[in-house]
């Protein structure tokens, strides 16, 4: 069965330092999210992309973040400069084309800053 | 703003008892709503879905039920088992492929 891919599972990195989280969405999906869960709270959307492009974006993913498809199976995110608060598990997942589809997700990555 | 809520944090049931999830939305454009499941240490599993158009949905074990007058959102699970126990989402889809709105969870327990 097809599966997104996140690595790595657990990210220890210090205050002020730049993280790239990566996923390998399924492979004929086209629209691919990062979502972060702060322990013990709900999912949270952060991004969307398609085409290419950022289609939408909370109010979380601020200057700090960006997302890349650098190839036709990569999709990262980056966090260029670290806080606490960017603690959290953050789940890549992705969509196929069609009306009313299901987005499946990574097993997440677990980032931690200290 | 557009919110997806859940009424009780933790549900704790008797295994084979059914269990009944519920979860209030409150965008009237949302047209599609999913389930997921998510165990400890893992991402957002799908359990089921539903799109706006229809009131009731059946998969295995679980049935899920859609209410848009009172915009509410129903899963239920038969003859719980232990292997149910996780924490249960309702995602709301009301622009296309844009995001899912999740709701705060609900925690699942099922004892032998």
């Amino acid at each position: 069965e097809p599966e997104v891919t996140q690595t790595p599972s657990h990210q220890v990195t210090q205050m002020g330092q730049e993280v790239i989280l990566r996923c390998v969405p399924i492979s004929n999906h086209l629209y691919f999210y990062w979502y972060r869960q702060i322990l013990g709270q709900k999912v949270e959307f952060l991004v969307s992309f398609y085409n290419n492009e950022i289609s939408e974006k909370s109010e979380i993913f601020d200057d700090q973040f960006s997302v890349e498809r650098p190839d036709g199976s990569n999709f990262t995110l980056k966090i260029r400069s670290t806080k606490l608060e960017d603690s959290a598990m953050y789940f890549c997942a992705s969509r196929g084309q069609g009306a009313a589809t299901e987005a499946f997700f990574g097993q997440g990555t677990r980032l931690t800053v200290v | 703003g557009e919110s997806v809520g859940l009424h009780l944090p933790t549900l704790s049931v008797q295994e084979g008892d059914n269990s009944i999830i519920n979860c209030a939305y409150s965008n009237s454009a949302s047209d599609y709503f999913i389930w997921y499941k998510q165990e400890s240490g893992k991402g957002p599993q799908f359990i089921i879905d539903i799109r706006s158009n229809m009131d009731k949905r059946q998969g295995q074990r679980v049935t899920v039920l859609l209410n848009k007058t009172v915009k509410h959102l129903s899963l239920q699970i038969a003859a719980t088992q232990p292997g149910d126990s996780a924490v249960y989402f309702c995602a709301e889809d009301g622009t296309g492929f844009q995001k899912l709105v999740f709701g705060t969870g609900t925690r699942l327990l099922v004892s032998p």
